[in-house]
């Protein structure tokens, strides 16, 4: 069974700083990797998806990458700011029985 | 505008009740799912559908029943035989086509008194 897993769970930074968050999977037999953003108490919204085809997706302050056959993404935030304080989880389709997986987050504070 | 809709935000039960959450959609997704969060996991399924009036159970399905009846709607009934049901609840959908991406409603919390 898939297993997806985010280190690390919780990360404090400072205002400005370039961060990376991590998440790493089982099972390459993937259609794509879906990075979201969790804040408290809502629904999930969702930052980029990559492709199984696809090194990397840009979206504004955000880049992440998958290395398919390492099991590994990488999700970069450029020049941090308070606003991006949230939870991040990754997730994965996977291709037998078209679920998804997902991690359990990593908690991210900014601080101004 | 687009989305998913999920109702009640909050929803308080009594022990041996049942309840139904709801989730609708107007994204003319073909897929919908229910996942079930606590505190330090990820998300676990608990169903989804594919297609109207056919679904499949999840990781978690034992406890609760779904029905697909419109394709717009996909409500979770969480049944007294959950043992434990106090948690947050996400309703998703998406496209059958497996290049697309999974939107998410906001969310409903679940909790017995």
């Amino acid at each position: 069974k898939q297993e997806v897993t985010q280190i690390p769970a919780a990360l404090s930074v400072p205002e400005g700083e370039n961060l990376v968050l991590n998440c790493s999977f089982t099972d390459s037999a993937i259609y794509n990797l879906q990075w979201f953003r969790q804040d408290p108490g809502k629904g999930l919204t969702s930052l980029l998806l990559i492709q199984s085809s696809q090194r990397e997706q840009t979206s504004g302050r955000l880049n992440a990458s998958l290395d398919k056959s390492s099991g590994r993404s990488t999700l970069y935030i450029a020049a941090s700011q308070p606003g991006d304080s949230a939870t991040y989880l990754c997730a994965v389709r996977q291709r037998t029985g078209n679920q998804f997986y997902f991690g359990t987050g990593t908690s991210l504070t900014v601080i101004p | 505008d687009g989305g998913i809709t999920q109702s009640p935000k909050y929803l308080f039960r009594k022990e041996g009740q049942n309840v139904t959450l709801s989730c609708e959609q107007n994204l003319n997704h073909d897929a919908m799912y229910w996942y079930r969060q606590d505190p330090g996991q990820g998300l676990r399924l608990i169903y989804y559908s594919q297609i109207v009036n056919d679904f499949q159970k999840g990781d978690i399905a034992e406890g609760y029943s779904v029905s697909r009846e419109k394709k717009e709607s996909f409500p979770l009934t969480v049944t007294s035989a959950q043992k434990n049901p106090t948690a947050f609840y996400l309703c998703a959908s998406s496209f059958t086509n497996r290049d697309n991406e999974q939107f998410f409603g906001p969310g409903t919390r679940l909790t017995v008194l």
